[in-house]
């Protein structure tokens, strides 16, 4: 069975930091891996998707990278400002075609101070 | 954003009565996910839809059931509520099988069963 695991659960930096969220799966046999970022009290929005043939993808002040080899994908945000304190979730997708069955972490509760 | 509406949006109700959370998209998907959100636990998939009345279950399904009529409608049923079932739900949707496609999220319906 598949099991994500999000460490550190909760994460408080000061602005302008470079920091790194960590996301680890027990199964290399995915088919992609998604980060998420949730607002309190809203639903998921969609940030980064990385496919299992990539190493990383980036938007923006975003990169997330993945090693399907060791089951870790890290997200990597720059210059870190107040408007990132959200809940970060890493899922990844089961390797079966069709419907997308998501297996998610925890999260990891990110604040940025001023 | 993607046009996905849940109703109600919060609701209160006793143990024991019938509740229906319904998933309404503009975006013409053909995939459809129910998820229940809990501290502790993380995103569960309850039940998914790959097509008009074609339905199958997730990994947290017992004590609910789903239904799909229309490409935009959804729908989530505790036939008889229980307290367990206390948590906040939400609805996805994704396109056809492509490796690319981030799954979308509504902004949840929170349920509480008293």
């Amino acid at each position: 069975k598949q099991e994500v695991t999000q460490i550190p659960a909760a994460l408080s930096v000061p602005e302008g930091e470079n920091l790194v969220l960590n996301c680890s799966f027990t199964d290399s046999a995915i088919y992609n891996l998604q980060w998420f970022r949730q607002d309190p009290g809203k639903g998921l929005t969609s940030l980064l998707l990385i496919q299992s043939s990539q190493r990383e993808q980036t938007s923006g002040r975003l990169n997330a990278s993945l090693d399907k080899s060791s089951g870790r994908s890290t997200l990597y945000i720059a210059a870190s400002q107040p408007g990132d304190s959200a809940t970060y979730l890493c899922a990844v997708r089961r390797p079966i075609q069709g419907a997308q069955k998501l297996v998610f972490g925890q999260g990891t509760r990110l604040t940025i101070n001023p | 954003d993607a046009g996905i509406t849940q109703s109600p949006r919060h609701k209160v109700t006793e143990t024991g009565t019938p509740v229906t959370l319904r998933c309404h998209q503009t975006e013409n998907h053909r995939y459809m996910y129910w998820y229940r959100q809990d501290p502790g636990h993380g995103l569960r998939l309850i039940h998914y839809s790959y097509g008009v009345k074609d339905t199958d279950k997730g990994e947290v399904s017992d004590g609910y059931s789903v239904s799909r009529s229309k490409t935009e409608d959804f729908l989530l049923t505790l036939e008889s509520a229980t307290s367990s079932q206390t948590s906040v739900y939400f609805c996805a949707i994704s396109a056809v099988n492509l490796q690319g496609e981030p799954q979308h999220f509504g902004d949840g319906t929170r349920l509480s069963i008293l």
